[in-house]
């Protein structure tokens, strides 16, 4: 299973909103609504941000939102904050006759 | 609130064998389809293995499948994941991650850094 093709970076400055995509293919993230979207700041664990392509846990600001279409998942913040910068990896169940997950390659996101 | 606590990580040969364990609670450890994931220093994040909640079911990425187990024990509350054969490529950081609605990863431990060298 190949990994999710990720930009490598993204910026932005506080306020403005920025998206990041996450491309799969017709086995993974174009084959049900199983995309995930995680947060991951320098030393630290991820944490899930969106679920089932475009839901958000609690506690997640409604800053963060997700999409799909197609085989392309997107991650949106709108009204960027300094504490937004961060590594941000989305992720895919890609399970057909087996159980597999496949995650992107990781989006470094510098607020300017 | 839910705690996942990893240990057992450290410096191996390259070949030689280690277990990992993550002590779960806080929430109904039985109940839960369990996985590890790992990140490679500097790299990003690779999903290595799952067990079902009651351990009937075990998955593994490729790169680790026949080399790598994952188990369980209900009654300690405590994954497990048993490394055999071990590389220099599968030095990482190794989280073990409990999930929700069975696809989405929603408690991550704090990782425990297993590396291979000679």
């Amino acid at each position: 299973q190949s990994a999710l093709t990720q930009p490598a970076s993204v910026s932005g400055s506080p306020g403005q909103s920025i998206t990041i995509s996450c491309t799969g293919t017709s086995s993974d993230v174009g084959n049900s609504n199983l995309v995930s979207w995680y947060q991951q700041h320098p030393g630290k664990a991820p944490k899930l941000m969106i679920y089932e392509d475009s839901e958000r846990p609690s506690g997640v600001s409604n800053r963060f939102s997700g999409s799909k279409s197609g085989n392309t998942a997107s991650l949106t913040i709108s009204g960027l904050q300094a504490e937004d910068e961060a590594d941000y990896y989305c992720c895919s169940y890609a399970g057909t006759n087996t159980w597999d997950w496949v995650f992107g390659g990781g989006t470094k996101l510098t607020v300017l | 609130q839910v705690q996942l606590v990893e240990s057992g990580g450290g410096v191996v040969q390259p070949g030689r064998s280690l277990r990992l364990s993550c002590a779960a609670s806080g929430f109904t450890f039985s109940s839960y389809d369990m996985h590890w994931v790992r990140q490679a220093p500097g790299k990003g994040l690779e999903w290595v293995a799952v067990i079902s909640y009651d351990g009937s079911n075990k998955y593994y990425a490729g790169s680790v499948k026949g080399r790598f187990t994952i188990s369980r024990d209900k009654s300690k509350n405590t994954l497990y994941l048993q490394m055999s054969s071990l590389r220099v490529e599968d030095t990482a950081v190794y989280y073990c991650v409990k999930v929700r609605s069975s696809y989405y990863f929603d408690y991550w431990g704090q990782g425990t850094l297993v590396t291979v060298s000679s």
